[in-house]
């Protein structure tokens, strides 16, 4: 059984499109993360949540907005997908947050 | 804020030499540090963390760390390394609340 799974793998989309990606942890964890990795791996965290409330909430652009319809899912909607946001999409979750972090294999987003 | 720095883009070891993965971080107060290992298109992997307690942790496949409160350090180590240890690795760091930051990662290239 996978702990983190996300879904899908691999977005390909236009410019201006909607796109989701699931975000699914069998672990019984309290906290969930989004986190985007550039394409010089740089990594950077988006949202968290705990027990279904954001915490964590970093300078996104308000076209990216995260779901979180319980403790074991968090989902993210992107609107309006523009160039730049190309990059692989990382959805982690911990016990509490100092735990350490679980990682899904991620979802690579490329938009065209 | 807290901030890492890995100051190594690529370490280069040969096959049963020692491996050093050199971290430095800056957190007020008492930090969480981890590390953490990428393989090709795959998920995060947690390798090990330090919260408190001995400076020295043991972690996964071998690899152990230093914490080192006066130079703000958190090496990792491995004393002999393996050609599956070719990977990207990243240190982080957080205080209490949580909001973890990723160093920029360094390329470990282990040859036969």
């Amino acid at each position: 059984d996978t702990a983190v799974s996300q879904t899908p793998k691999y977005l390909v989309t236009q410019m201006g499109n909607d796109k989701s990606i699931k975000c699914e942890q069998n672990l019984g964890h309290d906290t969930m993360y989004w986190y985007k990795q550039d394409s010089k791996k740089f990594l950077k965290i988006m949202f968290s949540y705990n027990n279904k409330e954001l915490i964590i909430n970093e300078t996104v652009p308000n076209r990216f907005s995260p779901k979180s319809p319980d403790k074991a899912h968090l989902n993210l909607h992107i609107n309006s997908l523009e160039l730049g946001d190309s990059a692989v999409y990382f959805c982690a979750s911990s016990q509490g947050p100092t735990g350490e972090l679980f990682f899904g294999e991620g979802s690579r987003l490329t938009v065209l | 804020a807290q901030s890492v720095a890995q100051p190594e883009d690529q370490v280069n070891v040969a096959e049963g030499n020692p491996l050093t993965v050199k971290c430095t971080y800056s957190v007020s107060g008492n930090p969480y540090l981890f590390w953490y290992v990428q393989y090709p298109n795959r998920g995060l992997q947690f390798l090990l963390k330090y919260i408190t307690g001995d400076n020295l942790v043991k972690g996964s496949y071998g690899f152990e760390a230093e914490f080192n409160k006066s130079q703000t350090s958190f090496h990792l180590k491995k004393p002999s390394a393996l050609v599956s240890d070719s990977a990207l690795y990243f240190c982080a760091a957080t205080d209490s609340w949580g909001k973890l930051q990723f160093g920029a990662g360094t390329q470990v290239v282990v040859t036969p």
